[in-house]
């Protein structure tokens, strides 16, 4: 069945700094993957998706890129800030059905002023 | 700007009560899902609902039942509440055209926190 990995946190760095935070999955077909993110005391709210292979999601200065030759979709920004503490999961969705959505475990970030 | 309105945030019940979570979109969407957040285990789906007074079964939906008699509403039953359904749960809405190129884009309620004593 399908499947989604991600690295697991806490990760904390310094502002400024670069972030990375890995995800892999098995599925077959071809998914959608997703990147979700849960600010604190909230529900979670979707940060960049990609429908296909080589597809790069962005948004708010984060990227992933769709990698169907190692099966991941990373997450990264290039100076991460206080206001992007948070948890991300990385999610994946069947085409054939609205309810096959797979969520990773989730990364806690934390960033240090 | 609010889409998914879940009406309690925090709730304290007591073993054996009986809880009624409600959720409601207004986005028009034909999915609405129930999940369960737990530290280390992620979302896990409970209920799912595709249309009215339609459902599936999700990973986890012992001890739950759903109803959904409006397209908007989606309402997440513990018949008999039990200290080990203390959790998390997220209510999510989405539009999806199986097969098609869009992505299944969920939209999440803020969360209802449920402890049982």
């Amino acid at each position: 069945g399908n499947s989604v990995t991600q690295m697991e946190g806490p990760v904390t760095l310094s502002e400024e700094a670069f972030l990375t935070i890995n995800c892999t999955y098995t599925a077959t077909g071809y998914p959608s993957l997703f990147w979700y993110v849960q600010y604190p005391g909230e529900g979670l709210q979707l940060l960049l998706k990609a429908t296909k292979a080589d597809d790069k999601g962005s948004n708010k200065g984060f990227e992933a890129t769709y990698r169907k030759e190692t099966t991941s979709f990373h997450l990264e920004k290039g100076s991460v800030q206080v206001s992007d503490s948070a948890v991300y999961f990385c999610a994946l969705s069947d085409r054939s059905s609205a309810s096959k959505i797979i969520f990773g475990s989730g990364t806690r970030l934390s960033i240090r002023p | 700007d609010v889409k998914v309105t879940q009406s309690s945030r925090y709730l304290v019940k007591r073993t054996g009560e009986k809880v009624f979570l409600e959720c409601v979109q207004d986005m028009d969407h034909e999915n609405m899902f129930w999940y369960r957040q737990d530290p280390g285990l992620g979302l896990r789906l409970i209920y799912f609902s595709y249309d009215v007074k339609m459902k599936e079964k999700g990973d986890i939906p012992e001890g739950y039942s759903v109803s959904r008699e409006k397209k908007e509403r989606f309402s997440l039953i513990l018949e008999s509440a039990s200290t080990n359904q203390t959790s998390m749960y997220l209510c999510a809405s989405s539009f999806f055209l199986a097969g098609g190129s869009g992505a299944n884009v969920l939209t999440f309620g803020a969360g209802s926190r449920l402890t049982v004593l």
